[in-house]
């Protein structure tokens, strides 16, 4: 299975709106409602953002969402903060039963 | 609250075997609502998903690795555990693992890592 495509990199300034997408295929994003994204600050272990492509977990900030259209999902952070400056993945399960993760995406706050 | 933690050899020597245990504690293993899952992270690189395992047994792996990995589910010592055949070089990375949603396979419980150096 291939990893799920993001961009390497995004910027944005305190305050702002950022976006990542996450482009798969019709066998894994396209197919199923199981979008995964995952925050990872250096040294950590990942943390769940959101599931089922616009879920939010209790105690994660509705700065915080998700959407998909077609074979591509995205992650959007509005009202940027320093603290938001970190790694982030996508997941989604696939048509082989088994879950892929995307490349990863370095958010650089201003 | 849920917690995990990995443990387990920090260096393994190339073509040997990599075996690392989870243990889970603040919540039984044996839950018909959840997966166990094991993702690892290569140094400087991204996430891949090694696999996952139910309490009743069943497993689904990484079809890149499915060749040469096993996880296995104690309920008896509310662990589980990964094990990894041959391992070279390119194995070295640092070891998660965590817990899935049944549903929708999400993982919302991590422990926090274990970092495995495969060299002679």
């Amino acid at each position: 299975q291939s990893a799920l495509t993001q961009p390497a990199s995004v910027s944005g300034s305190p305050g702002q709106s950022i976006t990542i997408s996450c482009t798969g295929t019709s066998s894994d994003v396209g197919g199923y409602d199981h979008v995964c994204w995952y925050q990872q600050h250096p040294g950590k272990a990942p943390k769940l953002l959101i599931y089922d492509v616009t879920k939010r977990p209790s105690g994660i900030s509705n700065r915080f969402s998700g959407s998909k259209s077609g074979n591509t999902a995205s992650l959007t952070i509005s009202g940027l903060q320093g603290e938001d400056e970190a790694d982030y993945y996508c997941s989604s399960y696939t048509s082989s039963n088994t879950w892929v993760f995307g490349g990863g995406t370095k958010l650089n706050v201003l | 609250q849920l917690q995990l933690q990995e443990s387990g050899p920090g260096l393994v020597k190339p073509s040997e075997t990599l075996s690392l245990t989870c243990t889970v504690s603040g919540g039984s293993i044996n839950t018909n609502n959840n997966n166990w899952a094991w993702i690892r992270q290569p140094p400087g690189k991204g996430l891949e998903w090694i696999g996952c395992a139910y309490s009743s047994g069943s497993t689904y792996y990484n079809p890149s690795l499915k060749s040469r990995v096993t996880i296995s589910v104690d309920t008896s010592k509310n662990q589980f555990s990964l094990k990894l055949i041959s391992v070279t070089a390119a194995d070295t990375a640092v070891y998660f693992c965590a817990r899935g949603d049944l549903r929708s396979g999400h993982l919302d419980y991590w422990g926090q890592g274990t970092l495995v150096t495969v060299s002679s």
